[in-house]
């Protein structure tokens, strides 16, 4: 069982780029997790950002695919997030995340959050 | 994206009482559907998974059912620490959705 600390700037300027690290504790960077980013705005339900595995592959929302970045440091035990560009849109509790997936009698491939860290609040304003 | 209608919000109920939140989507997603409770300043933690599988350590009061389009969270006897807020999830496309939240709070 892994935890999860997110840390970064808590204020962004428009326009700018946020960035966020993920510190990871009590695992392997290698293990058969997915290293993940959600967020939540306020008001509003979560929303999953994207995700890494060890040997690099990525996936994206479609929404933030061309502004959003995962990387992973093994050696550091850490993955991070970029977001270029943010708006006050982009205001929100950021979370990091592992992804267990499964594969259902149909062969679907399904899933859940398994564990989180505890947020952080990124606040883009001027 | 599968659109993922959650209700009532808020729920008020009292240390004790039986609640339950229900969860509708826009099409099917057999059982392919997560419950989390998520409180200010702590990490969310995922209590159910494909629609009534309860995850190691969750306690017994939670419960969950259904599939297709209309499922359910239940807590038999509601704690003083269960007052919280509880998200439906899909898992059943590749852009896994949320539902808006329920709030369970003290009558």
């Amino acid at each position: 069982q892994v935890h999860l600390q997110e840390s970064g700037p808590e204020l962004v300027k428009p326009a700018e780029t946020l960035s966020l690290i993920c510190a990871v504790s009590g695992g392997s960077m290698s293990s058969s997790n997915w290293w993940t980013w959600v967020r939540q705005a306020p008001g509003k339900g979560p929303e999953w950002i994207g995700e890494i595995y060890h040997t690099g592959t990525r996936n994206y929302s479609p929404s933030l695919s061309s502004r959003a970045t995962i990387s992973v440091d093994k050696s550091k035990k850490q993955f991070s997030l970029r977001l270029t560009s943010v708006t006050a849109a982009d205001t929100a509790v950021y979370y990091c995340a592992t992804t267990y997936y499964y594969q259902t009698l149909s062969g679907r491939r399904a899933g859940f959050f398994d564990q989180w860290g505890q947020g952080t609040l990124v606040t883009v304003s001027s | 994206d599968i659109q993922m209608t959650q209700s009532p919000s808020p729920l008020s109920a009292s240390v004790g009482d039986r609640v339950t939140i229900t969860c509708r989507t826009n099409q099917s997603i057999d059982n392919l559907l997560n419950w989390y409770q998520l409180k200010p300043g702590k990490a969310p933690k995922v209590l159910i998974h494909g629609a009534s599988n309860l995850l190691k350590g969750v306690p017994s009061r939670f419960s969950g059912s259904g599939s297709g389009t209309q499922f359910s969270l239940s807590i038999d006897s509601l704690q003083p620490e269960d007052f919280a807020t509880y998200h439906c999830q899909q898992s059943y496309t590749s852009l896994w959705t949320f539902g808006h939240g329920t709030t369970v709070e003290v009558k």
